[in-house]
């Protein structure tokens, strides 16, 4: 499985862009990257995946340098009720591990006013 | 699809008791995942299976958990004997495929007294 790298935490104000990146040195050529979000008490939610370049969705965006070793989850004027744990998940079918959906320590986003 | 489905959503045991915890994934599914989420040791993969088969329990603490996917419609999780630090938030969550959205359940809260 390609090992991931994210900040512990970061603090935004409401209205800010908030980018949060990911390192996976080891990516495959095959793997995909995939972005979950989870609130208290709930369990993750898909925001948004993508292989290269940009993708973007109505939730977020996510950028992708062509070496692939990075990714960028962007979260334009949040508010306070973005506040979640952000993880970044990378996998392909190629290497299987795309099957073993399996979660890092994550990213705690703590929006306040 | 009412999504994934887990029970109880409480569970409050004593020490030494049997514990099951119930999961109906969404209909088409083809893979399920159990996990267990705990502040010291964030969210952890226990077991998934594919096509009601078990791909993977190497996050299977030990001999105490079981899981069982008897028809593409139900899981469960057992604990045998319970012990106070199985206390967790326990989630199911099923995708039909790598590199495709996964879906989880509300949780099942389970303290161990």
């Amino acid at each position: 499985l390609a090992k991931t790298t994210q900040p512990i935490s970061m603090d935004s104000y409401e209205g800010q862009e908030v980018n949060i990146t990911c390192s996976h040195n080891n990516i495959a050529t095959n793997d995909y990257i995939t972005w979950y979000q989870q609130f208290p008490s709930q369990g993750p939610r898909f925001i948004i995946q993508g292989y290269k370049t940009k993708v973007t969705n109505e939730v977020a965006s996510l950028f992708i340098p062509a070496d692939r070793k990075s990714s960028t989850l962007s979260l334009p004027r949040v508010s306070l009720s973005d506040t979640a744990v952000y993880y970044c998940l990378v996998g392909g079918r190629a290497t299987g591990t795309a099957s073993k959906l399996t979660f890092g320590t994550g990213t705690r986003l703590q929006v306040t006013l | 699809d009412a999504g994934v489905i887990q029970s109880p959503r409480h569970e409050v045991t004593e020490m030494g008791q049997e514990v099951t915890l119930r999961c109906k994934p969404i209909s088409g599914h083809d893979y399920l995942f159990w996990y267990r989420q705990t502040m010291m040791r964030g969210l952890e993969l226990l077991i998934y299976f594919n096509n009601n088969v078990p791909i993977d329990d190497s996050g299977m603490p030990e001999d105490r958990f079981s899981a069982k996917m008897p028809n593409a419609s139900f899981s469960t999780l057992k604990i045998q004997p319970s012990e106070p630090r199985d206390s967790a938030v326990y989630f199911c969550a099923s995708f039909s495929g790598p590199n495709t959205e996964a879906f989880f359940g509300q949780g099942t809260r389970l303290t161990v007294v």
